[in-house]
């Protein structure tokens, strides 16, 4: 399968500091990533779609201001979350859509566990 | 109703003996259905894609029901190392985005 990375696989950081991880398909041109967040014993929540050359579209309920996507090229897209909090505290995966028009399917980075003090 | 619903589970099965969950999802224009493995604390990994009625990859199965709307995992000759959460993934309405169930949890024991 296509094989997609993401760093740092874990960040421990101070309330109010911002973190980037970033999502890299290594093997494939990736024109949508995907971010996702899980809390523990949680399903995966999509958060926003990053698109290459355009704006992400937050899901309802995702601050677009907290949570900063950049899709700058097309194997390359980063999520920053803006002053984290606690409560921010999570295991965001990315991912990447492999094929075109319909094929919707995706692979996923190893995920970064940041955890916020 | 959710867009996507799994039996949380979780399942005990004896090594060696077959085991089958289903995984509902609530649009019924979707035509493309992914089974993925999640082990503690990973990120999830594809298992499956189903595309029509269904698809087989070793001791996995996948069966699509369509009027019914569901999808089955079945797994043959359970392994320990197939101790694990299988999340069953659908299209959302519109895009290239997907919903995912909130896993069924599989416990192969000795």
């Amino acid at each position: 399968g296509a094989v997609v990375s993401q760093h740092p696989s874990r960040v421990i950081c101070k309330s109010g500091t911002s973190v980037k991880i970033e999502c890299r398909s290594l093997d494939f041109q990736a024109t949508t990533m995907f971010w996702y967040r899980q809390f523990p014993k949680q399903s995966l929540m999509l958060m926003a779609t990053s698109n290459e050359g355009s704006k992400a579209t937050y899901e309802q309920g995702v601050e677009k201001d907290k949570f900063l996507i950049n899709h700058a090229s097309l194997t390359l897209s980063t999520l920053t979350v803006t002053s984290a909090h606690p409560e921010d505290s999570s295991f965001y995966i990315c991912s990447a859509k492999y094929g075109g028009g319909s094929y919707n399917e995706q692979f996923f980075g190893p995920g970064t566990r940041l955890t916020v003090l | 109703r959710k867009e996507v619903e799994q039996d949380p589970g979780p399942f005990n099965v004896p090594e060696g003996a077959t085991v089958a969950f289903n995984c509902t999802y609530s649009n019924s224009a979707s035509q493309s259905f992914f089974w993925y493995r999640q082990d503690c604390r990973k990120e999830p990994k594809l298992l499956m894609s189903v595309y029509s009625s269904g698809n087989e990859d070793g001791r996995f199965t996948a069966q699509l029901n369509r009027a019914s709307q569901y999808i089955s995992l079945l797994i043959r000759d359970s392994k320990l190392s197939d101790s694990a959460t299988y999340l069953c993934a659908a299209p959302k309405a519109a895009g290239n985005k997907l919903t995912f169930g909130g896993g069924t949890r599989v416990l192969v024991k000795p």
